[in-house]
């Protein structure tokens, strides 16, 4: 699996939550606790919000939140805002050789 | 703070090498592993490699045979080498800590475009 399957897009309204699905294999997601998630805006650098599938670093709102179950990630944002709008990324550990594997991409639109 | 900035030439010529220099601040390259990690224009991140603490280096299997990496320790740089580029290979490139125990990248450079053009 050359990367993991995420939705294009996603949408919601400012104080509404979205869930942003991440679907992988035994080999990657569902074999090991090792998801992470970033968040880009265009043209920056990606931005760490998940990590070990729940856990999120210091600095980061605890409107994010990780979960999983058997092969699919979620992401989480509840309490939208407008600067939530951006393009999110899940990655896992992989056991197939490529020591990662990224997601397509979903861009979350803020209506 | 730790920062990283990525440095290079943003044009290189069909066939021709890629030479790219993350030069890290605020914290020790022998401390860490780091990745390299690109965007081709409009899609998604691809991992390309990493080098540890150590001095070893993995490499995405689709690059090992045109991928060097590299550390200047007393510049506290890790460097990429490419070779044989393509228009395949145009993306904006970033360089990023990795945590080795769970294998996330915390901290990313602000990233360098390189396009691949005669």
């Amino acid at each position: 699996q050359s990367v993991l399957a995420q939705p294009a897009s996603v949408s919601g309204s400012p104080g509404e939550s979205i869930t942003i699905s991440c679907t992988g294999t035994s080999y990657d997601v569902g074999g090991y606790d090792l998801v992470s998630w970033y968040q880009q805006y265009p043209g920056r650098a990606p931005k760490l919000m998940v990590y070990e599938v729940t856990k999120r670093p210091s600095g980061v709102s605890d409107r994010f939140s990780g979960s999983k179950y058997v092969n699919t990630a979620y992401l989480t944002i509840t309490g939208l805002q407008a600067g939530d709008e951006a393009n999110y990324y899940c990655c896992s550990y992989t056991g197939l050789g490529t020591y990662v594997i990224f997601g397509g991409g979903t861009k979350l639109t803020v209506l | 703070q730790v920062q990283l900035r990525e440095s290079g030439p943003g044009l290189v010529r069909p066939s021709e090498t890629l030479s790219l220099t993350c030069t890290v601040s605020g914290a020790s390259i022998s401390r860490n592993y780091w990745s390299w990690i690109r965007q081709p224009p409009g899609k998604g991140l691809e991992w390309i490699g990493y080098f540890d603490y150590s001095g070893a280096t993995n490499y995405h299997p689709s690059l090992k045979s045109r991928l060097t990496m590299f550390m200047h320790m007393s510049q506290n740089q890790i460097s990429l080498r490419l070779t044989s580029v393509t228009a395949a290979d145009t993306a904006l490139y970033f360089c990023a800590r990795t945590n080795d125990d769970s294998d996330f990248f915390d901290l990313w450079g602000q990233g360098i475009q390189v396009t691949v053009s005669s």
